[in-house]
């Protein structure tokens, strides 16, 4: 089975600008979630769908969103960039239940200049 | 709320040599626990997770992790570690009985395998 692909890899974008990323979940899982990796902050849950519904949400502020597609791809939007949001994104995907494994892609490096 | 605490941020120690990373958690309901391993310009890789029966937990690569209830510990460990395993380890949770994969993540500890 292919792994969880995410598009593009690697984005600059500058302050204010909104951005759009994009994961593929292995095929057959039903869920995706999102995180945001930084040096100082770690890695955070920014979201998660589950069959096109939203079923988790972290604490970020509302110029994050995210969707789901019947085919359980899924895409992330960051509007009005800041600095801070320049972070490694990392999308997962599921079966369905908690005890699953989940399967991370390689990440898309977002650099707000 | 639950939290995870990488006790060390850096383990630098020599090839063939044993080692142990500490994670300790706080959740006042049941978890799940999990180590993830993250290698340079990559995403994470699940090493070993433990749901419930036994308390040690063999993984990927030779890891084991021992769960321990009443230190609400979950400490990763290897009897003799390779280069290769150069990459930083992230503890995790998730709350149990649930249908959701809000991993909640300790900061790393970034293990350097010295030759």
């Amino acid at each position: 089975k292919a792994g969880v692909t995410q598009t593009p890899r690697y984005l600059i974008k500058t302050r204010g600008q909104q951005v759009t990323l994009s994961c593929s979940p292995i095929s057959g899982h039903r869920s995706v979630s999102w995180y945001q990796q930084t040096p100082g902050q770690g890695l955070q849950f920014l979201f998660e769908y589950f069959s096109e519904t939203q079923r988790n949400k972290g604490n970020f502020p509302g110029r994050f969103s995210g969707r789901q597609f019947s085919n359980s791809r899924s895409e992330m939007n960051v509007s009005t960039l800041e600095l801070g949001d320049s972070a490694l994104y990392l999308c997962a995907s599921g079966p369905s239940l908690s005890t699953d494994t989940q399967y991370f892609g390689p990440g898309t490096r977002l650099t707000v200049l | 709320a639950q939290s995870v605490t990488q006790l060390d941020s850096q383990v630098p120690v020599f090839e063939e040599a044993p080692v142990e990373l500490r994670c300790n958690y706080s959740s006042s309901v049941s978890v799940y626990l999990f180590w993830y391993v993250q290698y340079p310009n990559q995403g994470l890789q699940l090493l070993l997770k433990y749901l419930s029966g036994s308390t040690l937990v063999k993984g990927i690569n030779g890891f084991e992790a021992e769960f321990n209830k009443s230190q609400t510990s979950f400490h990763l460990r290897k009897p003799s570690v390779h280069i290769s395993d150069t990459a930083e380890y992230f503890c995790a949770v998730i709350l149990s009985g649930g249908s959701n994969y809000k991993l909640t993540f300790g900061k790393g500890t970034l293990l350097t395998v010295n030759p």
